[in-house]
């Protein structure tokens, strides 16, 4: 069965980076985007960007670019997600995510279908 | 970047009732539109994707419709482990962007 299993809670410093792991299985990681959402908590869902396993190909929402660094070992399957900088705003959890892109009807469509179980970072000084 | 509105951010609802949880989008985005379902401390769960397909293993009582820039999730006999918080997500238009989100709560 498909499966996204995060690496564990992390506590930073204000000013550090913290690197989020996210391990798949049950599926070929290189066919399927990575994508990572943030929660605050009691907040929304933010999209923070996207890594295709293949080609290493990523795209940032605007609010991280040049904060964020996504990248993959696609030799064990694990995607990572890292985050400079870190400030008291960014104690959160983080979602990995897959996002499918299904054309099996001649129409395409995306979803993000199996998600990790979340890592919290904390940004406290 | 597309603004996605929830509104209201919740609502109070019966065993039984029937709940519909409106998305708005601050433009046209054809059918390109999923719902997600989170209980507290777990990750989000798909229910519906393009406005209207139910993912495989979703009960039945959710559907979606919808399109352009309005969209329903409809709950036709909330049950108790359906009180939740529902999140739209567009993804037809980059960057892919949430709503802020509906709680039903038990009234």
């Amino acid at each position: 069965q498909v499966q996204l299993v995060q690496s564990g809670a992390e506590v930073k410093k204000p000013g550090a980076s913290v690197k989020v792991s996210c391990k798949a299985s049950g599926y070929t990681f290189s066919n399927y985007d990575i994508n990572w959402v943030r929660q605050a908590t009691g907040q929304g869902l933010e999209w923070m960007g996207w890594m295709n396993p293949n080609s290493g190909n990523t795209g940032y929402a605007q609010k991280f670019q040049g904060r964020v660094t996504m990248t993959r070992n696609t030799s064990i399957s694990t995607a990572y997600m890292e985050l400079s900088s870190l400030r008291s705003e960014d104690t959160a959890v983080y979602y990995c995510a897959r996002r499918t892109l299904d054309c099996s009807t001649g129409t395409c469509y995306k979803y993000f279908d199996y998600w990790g179980q979340g890592t919290l970072v904390t940004v406290s000084s | 970047a597309i603004q996605m509105t929830q509104s209201p951010s919740s609502l109070s609802a019966s065993v039984g009732d029937r709940v519909t949880i409106p998305c708005r989008a601050s433009q046209g985005i054809r059918n390109g539109l999923g719902w997600y379902q989170q209980k507290p401390g777990k990750a989000p769960k798909l229910l519906i994707y393009a406005a209207s397909i139910l993912q495989g293993g979703v009960p039945s009582r959710f559907s979606g419709s919808g399109s352009g820039t309005d969209f329903t999730l409809t709950i036709s006999s909330l049950q108790p482990e359906d009180f939740a918080t529902y999140y739209c997500l567009q993804d037809y238009t980059y960057p892919p962007t949430f709503g802020g989100g509906t709680k039903v709560e038990i009234k």
